[in-house]
Order: C-alpha cells, then structure tokens, then sequence
C-alpha cells in the first residue's frame, strides 16, 4: 500500500498566527484530499485536490502531483480550527490511504 | 438528505460476541468504504464496495465481513470479535472512487470486553 506521512504531528498555535502542514506520499495518487477531524470526531472534507491550489477563506491547499506531496495553510488561525487534520490519497484500485493525521491546538 | 448514516454510535461488546455496524446513504453513491480509527494510526481501510454486489477487502479486512446488496446500505460485520478491534469505525460514500469527495458518517465507538 502507499505510506502517507504527515508533518508536523502536533502543532501549538496562538490565535491569528498562520500555519503550514505537510503532506508526502510514498507512490502517485489520483485523488488527494484534506480532512479536519473536529473535537467532536466528526470528519469533514476541506479539500479535493489531486494537483493545484485551492483556496477556502482562511484556508488553502497546494498539491504538486509530481512530486507526491500536498501543503495545506491555515492563516489567521482561530480557536474553532482545533482539531486533527488528515491526508488522505485514492489509488486507481479505488483504495484510499490516510495519514496519520496532524493535531492542532489553537489558544486564544 | 441524511447524508450517510452510522448505528449505533456506541457498542461494548464481550469477546466472541457477534454484532454488525450499520451504514447508510440517500446520496445515491456508488463507492462505499469502512475504515477503522485507533489512536496515532490515522484511518485505515477495512473493506469498500464500487456498486451493488460488489465487495473488497482493503488493508485491514480480517476479522470483518461486508456485503452490500443495495447502493443505500454497507453494513460492516464482526463475526467473532477481539479485544484488537476495539476502536472508532467510519464510514464513508462518494459518488464514484475516481475524483469524487469523501463524505463520513458520524462514526461508531466500540469497545470489546
């Protein structure tokens, strides 16, 4: 199966600062996408992105397909983006492989 | 529009009990998937189906039965189960496996005794 490795595994941030995560695959995907984990366990898409970038108000995301890896941005982090944020790549054998995820901790 | 929906949300079971987790979706999706969360390891695929009748095993699929006999439903079953199988399942759907976005269920805790 793909490893899917995800960077940093936890992350401290004072509200308002910006923030990087990273996010390398082992072999090529054909169906990236980024996922936060709330406090309450529920996942919810933020993005489907197999190459490219995508913005979401504070959020964006960038894939370069080629070289296997995917970034996502948080700016101006708020309290309500606690949580885990996961990876996640689809193979052409319809199997999708997970990162195991990073943990943010937003303090006002 | 329910979205995909998971039963029960929480199950403690004994082990060698039998129980199965139910999934289902008013979306009309094709893909459906189970996926296993426990602690530091991220979500990892248990078994997925690309349509009616058609099933496979994903990275994790001992231990756990699947089948799926109309697009809506997915049910996920433990034949026998182990105290190793205690953890957070989801579920998941999308339209078709290719380009398409994940939505979850709520997830269901199970805890084996």
């Amino acid at each position: 199966g793909i490893q899917v490795e995800q960077s940093p595994p936890d992350l401290i941030l004072q509200e308002g600062a910006n923030s990087t995560l990273r996010c390398n695959f082992s072999d090529s995907v054909n169906n990236l996408q980024w996922f936060h984990q709330n406090p309450w366990g529920q996942l919810i898409n933020l993005f489907y992105i197999p190459s490219g970038t995508k913005q979401n108000g504070r959020l964006s995301a960038t894939t370069v397909a080629t070289e296997r890896y995917s970034l996502l941005y948080i700016s101006s982090s708020q309290t309500t983006d606690s949580g885990v944020y996961f990876c996640a790549g689809g193979t052409a054998g319809n199997q999708f492989y997970f990162g195991t995820g990073t943990s943010l901790t937003v303090i006002p | 529009n329910a979205g995909v929906t998971q039963t029960p949300k929480f199950q403690v079971l004994k082990t060698g009990q039998s129980m199965t987790l139910q999934c289902a979706q008013d979306m009309n999706h094709e893909y459906m998937s189970w996926y296993r969360q426990d602690p530091g390891m991220g979500l990892r695929l248990i078994h997925y189906s690309v349509g009616a009748g058609i099933t496979d095993q994903g990275e994790v699929p001992n231990g756990y039965n699947v089948s799926r006999s109309t697009t809506e439903d997915f049910p996920l079953r433990l034949l026998s189960a182990a105290p190793s199988q205690t953890s957070v399942y989801f579920c998941a759907s999308t339209l078709g496996a290719g380009a398409n976005v994940l939505t979850f269920g709520a997830g269901s805790r199970l805890t084996v005794l």
